[in-house]
């Protein structure tokens, strides 16, 4: 059974980069397509983009121009990273599996921006 | 990007009864690319149903989905306790891949 464990700081400091590891255990990562998501109270689960082991991507183009996602199959991990945070990008950050429906969820990280 | 829009935001039954939650989208939803996913206080999602009507694997019969095009509903038959949650849908016809706002499912 695949599971998925966000791991990452709680708290970045305005203009600040945002970094997110998502270690896949029970299962590789290759071959498979793999999702970030935030959840925050105002604007409630908000799709951030896909990466798959072959570098391919696809970014929601509200937040296309900050976010890099990347693939590290030595370590059966992906990663999201967030440029030039404000207090906007606090959320509830998680990550998944598949890029169309998503099947299996981490557990999510609380990432707050504040300095 | 496709809108969903979910109703009611809140239903209010007893458990053994049947809960009907509707997601309209803005476009169409071709191929019938919509998922349902159940999140109760602090958990993550849980995928119930993809394909508009297909169960995950693991989901009780109780959970039913249903509709095309720019309509789908999400029925639960015969509530049980662990039933009463948050329950988004979510396109994935296209890329933003997006979300309804919730229907939050709680005993009356």
């Amino acid at each position: 059974q695949v599971q998925l464990q966000e791991s990452g700081p709680g708290l970045v400091k305005p203009s600040e980069t945002l970094s997110l590891t998502c270690t896949v255990s029970g299962g590789s990562i290759r071959s498979y397509y793999w999702t970030w998501i935030r959840q925050s109270p105002g604007k409630g689960l908000e799709w951030i983009g896909y990466v798959y082991n072959s570098g391919t991507t696809n970014y929601n183009p509200s937040l296309k121009s900050r976010v890099i996602m990347s693939v590290d199959m030595s370590k059966n991990q992906f990663s999201l990273n967030l440029s030039s945070v404000t207090a906007a990008d606090t959320a509830l950050y998680y990550c998944a599996s598949g890029a169309t429906k998503l099947d299996i969820w981490g557990q999510g990280t609380m990432v707050t921006v504040s300095s | 990007d496709i809108v969903l829009t979910q109703s009611p935001g809140t239903l209010s039954l007893s458990p053994g009864e049947t809960a009907t939650l509707s997601c309209r989208s803005s476009q169409s939803v071709s191929s019938n690319y919509l998922a349902w996913y159940q999140q109760k206080p602090g958990q993550a999602p849980r995928l119930l149903i993809y394909g508009a009507s297909s169960r995950a694997t693991g989901i009780p019969d109780r959970f039913s989905g249903g509709g095309s095009g720019t309509d789908f509903t999400l029925t639960i038959s015969r509530l049980e306790p662990e039933d009463f949650a948050v329950y988004y849908c979510q396109q994935y016809v296209n890329s933003p891949r997006t979300f309804g706002q919730g229907t939050k499912v709680e005993i009356k």
